[in-house]
């Protein structure tokens, strides 16, 4: 079965820093790859999904992430913060066939807080 | 109108109460599911439908149960509820492909 691992529940940075957000996946199939944030009282929207095509994956609001094979990772980075990214964000996985095809299975989450 | 619908959004019941909530979308889509999060656990899958005809039990699916009542309905019902059930609960749905998921916006659910 697949499964996501995010290292970190709460990352911090600065506005205008790096932010860096760490999801490694285990998959016995090539995987599906989705980052998704939620904001305060609000549900979950997706930022980014990686689907076999490029590696670089390019989102929403900045966010990229890099599909790393042989480091089974899949973090997630926006070059400068702002004080609107802070939420929290799930890493989340599915594989291409089988019976939990399309079936996400979800990371514990980081909350992001940014710093004025 | 939302693509996903959840009501209610905030609910108190008591323990022993049958409670259910309910979902609804205009996405079209086949796959419906119901997720529960909880503080540093993520989203944990209850109970998943990838047709009217097809429902699956999910990684948590003890003390709840589900209706498909059509292709835009899912409801999620809990028989008996304890306290330890507290916490949001999402409907999301999904197409045929791997293209992710569109979310409602949550029900928060509080057991006393």
């Amino acid at each position: 079965a697949q499964s996501v691992t995010q290292l970190g529940s709460h990352v911090s940075v600065s506005e205008g820093a790096l932010v860096l957000l760490r999801c490694n996946y285990s998959s016995s199939v090539p995987p599906y790859l989705f980052w998704y944030v939620q904001y305060p009282n609000q549900g979950l929207q997706l930022l980014l999904k990686y689907t076999s095509a490029a590696t670089l994956v390019k989102g929403i609001n900045g966010f990229e992430a890099e599909f790393k094979k042989s480091e089974t990772s899949f973090h997630l980075t926006k070059p400068s913060a702002h004080m609107s990214d802070a939420a929290e964000y799930f890493c989340a996985v599915s594989v291409a066939g089988g019976t939990s095809y399309g079936k996400l299975t979800f990371g514990q989450g980081t909350i992001l807080t940014v710093h004025p | 109108d939302a693509d996903v619908t959840q009501t209610p959004r905030n609910r108190i019941t008591k323990t022993g109460k049958r409670i259910m909530l309910e979902c609804s979308q205009t996405k079209g889509h086949d796959r419906m599911y119901w997720y529960r999060q909880d503080p540093g656990l993520g989203l944990r899958l209850i109970y998943y439908s990838f047709d009217v005809k097809d429902i699956n039990k999910g990684e948590i699916s003890d003390g709840y149960s589900v209706s498909r009542q059509a292709q835009a309905k899912f409801s999620l019902s809990l028989e008996s509820a304890i306290p330890n059930q507290t916490a949001l609960y999402f409907c999301a749905t999904s197409g045929q492909g791997n293209y992710g998921y569109t979310f409602g916006s949550g029900t928060r659910l509080t057991v006393v």
